[in-house]
């Protein structure tokens, strides 16, 4: 069976730009949560939807949204992208909405010049 | 403030010998607790998972859960080389969703 998959792997994006990153959870998983984790420490979270709706969202400015399809999958934007949104992206898929073992992708690891 | 806090080592045992990682959590209300192994320059693997207070077993790694000393931890017997790695501790501090608060890490090196 598929794990989570994300992509693109790698982006490479120059300061103001803004980037799309997608995933898609485990199949018969309908909760996807985004992490940021950035050199040297743990990820941090950054938000979740289950059955498409928002059920958290982490300390981030509001150039970050995120939004989850019909089919489960997701997409993580950022807008006016910073030097400091330099960072792997974690997308994470569980079955239920809460206290539920979490899977994560391969990531992207996003590059900001 | 939610916090999870672990040593960031580095943390050295010898190889066949049991390494112990400690974490603990600033809300006591909290409800789950997860344990990843994290190799450079890869994503989190999930290795145990525990809600109840006592100790939860799954191969070499055993999990052990404290909530009055709101304090996890996680032990792995016969340590190998291959377990060399950054061990995450996570909490779930959300009751209506999956809000996972990560510590820094423990790195882990299992000297042959």
């Amino acid at each position: 069976d598929a794990g989570v998959t994300q992509s693109p792997t790698h982006l490479i994006k120059t300061r103001g730009q803004q980037v799309t990153l997608r995933c898609s959870p485990i199949s018969g998983h309908k909760s996807v949560s985004w992490y940021q984790q950035v050199l040297g420490q743990g990820p941090q979270f950054i938000f979740q939807y289950y059955e498409k709706e928002e059920r958290g969202r982490g300390n981030f400015p509001d150039r970050f949204s995120a939004r989850q399809f019909p089919n489960y999958s997701s997409e993580l934007n950022v807008n006016a992208l910073l030097l400091g949104d330099s960072a792997l992206y974690l997308c994470a898929s569980s079955f239920g909405p809460t206290n539920q073992p979490q899977h994560f992708g391969d990531g992207t690891r996003l590059s900001i010049l | 403030q939610k916090e999870v806090e672990q040593n960031s080592g580095p943390l050295s045992v010898p190889e066949g010998a049991i390494a112990s990682l400690n974490c603990t959590y600033s809300d006591r209300g909290s409800q789950s607790f997860f344990w990843y192994r994290q190799y450079s320059g890869k994503s989190p693997e999930l290795i145990m998972f525990i809600y109840s207070n006592g100790d939860k077993e799954d191969g070499r790694f055993t999990a052990q859960l404290n909530k009055a000393s709101q304090y996890v931890s996680l032990l792995i017997r016969d340590s190998q080389p291959s377990d060399s790695a950054t061990y995450l501790c996570a909490v779930n501090f959300s009751i209506y969703g999956q809000n996972f608060v990560f510590g820094p890490g423990t790195r882990l090196s299992v000297l042959p």
